[in-house]
Parts: structure tokens; C-alpha cells; sequence
């Protein structure tokens, strides 16, 4: 079984702070992992994804995570909050080897205040 | 290259009703999955289906049903709406179950309401 854990349903953080959103994975095999992030009323993209090459990956929008196998995380960074940050950011995890469906988290909203 | 389609965006049905909804994939993706997304729930995985076969199901009762055309298209159909049924639908497509790395692609959504 796969699952995962965001710390934190609601994150706020001033413009030009850093952003730092929580992900906590349980996977019996070595998984992949992503961030998506979710504007109101629209679907959900692809900011980045862990598929075991580099352990730190970069996305779109200044976001990377690091991927962290002793303490099976996978954190969300941004080294400066903009406005436009401001969204839902979502967690999922996958099994490798093999299909599999994706795990979602249940969410971080991110509110940026000015 | 055009993105994930889904129709209509928005729907309101009565209790008792059916609906359903569809999705175009990216072109080229064969694999297409379904999630129920709500403030409650989160979001919940009902289906995946690839070369118009389902691979995958979710925990949700039978009157979610779903199905793939030869083209990759998808609907998805729920008899007997419930007022719980109330939810963002989204569609996810990707190239195929075997590039599992790749990740989902997803479109903007139905936004159901049952009343």
C-alpha cells in the first residue's frame, strides 16, 4: 500500500518568505513522487516529480523538492513566495515497477499575504 | 498541442438523475483516469482505463461506471445521483501505464451539483 501525508492543510507565508510545504510518503517499494498545484476551479499541473534519478528536482515557477529516502520525505521549497503562489498544492505518490495508481495527499492551501 | 478536454464544465442535475461526463486526452496518450475531488474527501481515485479496457477501480459504488472509446476518449456515467455525488470531476491522462514515471496531465474539470 502507498500513501501520503501533508502536513498542514492551511500554509501561510509573507511575499518574498520562503515556502516550505510538507510531504511525508509510505510506499513498500521505491516510489515516484510528485507536487502538483490546483488554482480555484481548475484542474491540477504538474510542478515537479521524483522518478529516482536526482534526489533534488526543480519545476516550473521556482518550486524544487528533495527527495529524502531516510526520512521518506519529499518537501516543496520556494526560495521566495510571489502572489501568484497563491493555490492548493497537492502530494502524490506512486509505486514504481509496475502500474500503479497515483496516491493524492489531501492538500495544502498556500495563502500569500502582501 | 491541445490539452485535456473535459465536458460540459459545469451541470446541474436533480437527485435521481444520471449524467454523464467526458474527456478527451492529450493526443497520443492512451491511458485516462478519473478523480472524484471534494472538501471533504480530497481526491479519490474512480478509474483508469487503457486501450479501452478498465485496469483500475476505485472504492465507489456501482452506479459510477465508465468506459473508453478506440479513440482514447472517455466518459464517465453516475445513475442515481445522490446529493454526496456533488463534486469536481477530473480527468488525468498520461502516454500509457507503462511510463509510470511520466505523470498526469489533467483537465480543468466538471464541476457537478446535484440538487
Amino acid at each position: 500500500a502507498q500513501s501520503v501525508t501533508q502536513l498542514g492543510s492551511h500554509v501561510s507565508v509573507s511575499e518574498g518568505a520562503l515556502v516550505l510545504l510538507r510531504c511525508n510518503y509510505s510506499s513498500s517499494v521505491p516510489p515516484y513522487l510528485f507536487w502538483y498545484v490546483q488554482y480555484p476551479n481548475q484542474g491540477l499541473q504538474l510542478l515537479l516529480k521524483y522518478t529516482s534519478a536526482a534526489t533534488l528536482v526543480k519545476g516550473i515557477n521556482g518550486f524544487e523538492a528533495e527527495f529524502k529516502k531516510s526520512e521518506t520525505s519529499f518537501h516543496l521549497t520556494k526560495p521566495s513566495a510571489h502572489m501568484s503562489d497563491a493555490a492548493e498544492y497537492f502530494c502524490a505518490v506512486m509505486n514504481s515497477g509496475g502500474y500503479q495508481k497515483v496516491t493524492f495527499g489531501t492538500g495544502t492551501k498556500l495563502q500569500v499575504i502582501p | 498541442k491541445a490539452g485535456v478536454t473535459q465536458t460540459p464544465r459545469y451541470l446541474i442535475k436533480t437527485r435521481g438523475q444520471q449524467v454523464t461526463l467526458s474527456c478527451s486526452p492529450i493526443s497520443g496518450h492512451r491511458s485516462v483516469s478519473w478523480y472524484q475531488q471534494t472538501p471533504g474527501q480530497g481526491l479519490q481515485f474512480l478509474f483508469e482505463y487503457f486501450s479501452e479496457t478498465q485496469r483500475n477501480k476505485g472504492n465507489f459504488p456501482g452506479r459510477f461506471s465508465g468506459r473508453q472509446f478506440s479513440n482514447s476518449r472517455s466518459e464517465m456515467n453516475v445513475s442515481t445521483l445522490e446529493l454526496g455525488d456533488s463534486a469536481l470531476y477530473l480527468c488525468a491522462s498520461s502516454p500509457d501505464p507503462g511510463q509510470t514515471n511520466y505523470g498526469y496531465t489533467f483537465g480543468s474539470g466538471t464541476r457537478l451539483t446535484v440538487v
